[in-house]
């Protein structure tokens, strides 16, 4: 089982679409999450960070279930300009304190 | 502020020649971490840094690897004999490395070096 798995995509919506994207993590000990955008050919950014209560971000909102080991990010009223690759991160392997990345979930917003 | 800077941003090498690749943190950021992205793959990690600490080396492929931190700021990466299947984007990302309530974790990336081996 990966350490961090999520649906590759692509998911393909229409502008103003609201999209989720889920992510399941296998170290239950793991104490840190985040969501990064990835755009084409360029480094990873990071979106916003997962915390335990759920954060909002503006159009965006993330969500941690410990007990099911997921998380989740909800994009509403999408823009083109959100198409991107989304990584979910987590903190380990247990010992290691660099991140562990996703593969991530591509997202192509239409016209 | 200046945002982790790496470099050369492109580099061409013939197989078997040794390259060096650089990053320059987030001042004042006391981890460091590497990863390399082959083509439509995701981040494999490589090696981490904190502070003095010893490295935690446990993602370098093989002993060709390496990498130092020098006085806990820019950190250069070094691949020796390159092969063909060391062709990637090699990413640097610094963090704070010590927990402030509930962040100090997240990591920024720099721009990334593309290696190409021929």
């Amino acid at each position: 089982r990966k350490e961090v798995e999520q649906d590759p995509g692509p998911f393909n919506v229409p502008e103003g679409a609201t999209v989720a994207f889920n992510c399941t993590y296998s170290n239950s000990a793991s104490q840190s999450f985040f969501w990064y955008r990835q755009d084409c050919r360029k480094e990873p950014k990071l979106l916003m960070s997962v915390y335990s209560s759920g954060n909002e971000d503006g159009r965006f909102t993330a969500q941690l279930n410990r007990a099911s080991q997921y998380i989740s990010l909800l994009i509403r009223d999408s823009k083109l300009s959100d198409s991107a690759t989304y990584l979910c991160v987590v903190n380990g392997p247990t010992g290691r304190r660099a991140l562990t990345f996703g593969s991530g979930t591509r997202l192509q917003v239409q016209p | 502020g200046a945002g982790v800077s790496q470099s050369p941003s492109n580099k061409v090498t013939e197989k078997g020649k040794d390259v060096e690749l650089r990053c320059d943190p987030i001042s004042g950021h006391t981890a460091l971490y590497w990863y390399r992205q082959s083509l439509g793959q995701g981040l494999e990690f490589l090696i981490y840094f904190q502070g003095n600490s010893a490295p935690d080396k446990s993602g370098l492929p093989s002993d060709r690897f390496s990498a130092e931190r020098t006085g806990g700021s820019v950190s250069t990466l070094t691949i020796q004999r390159t092969q063909q299947e060391d062709s990637a984007v090699y990413l640097c990302a610094s963090s704070l490395g010590f927990p402030v309530l509930d962040r100090g974790h997240e990591q920024y990336f720099g721009p990334g070096t593309r290696l190409t081996v021929t």
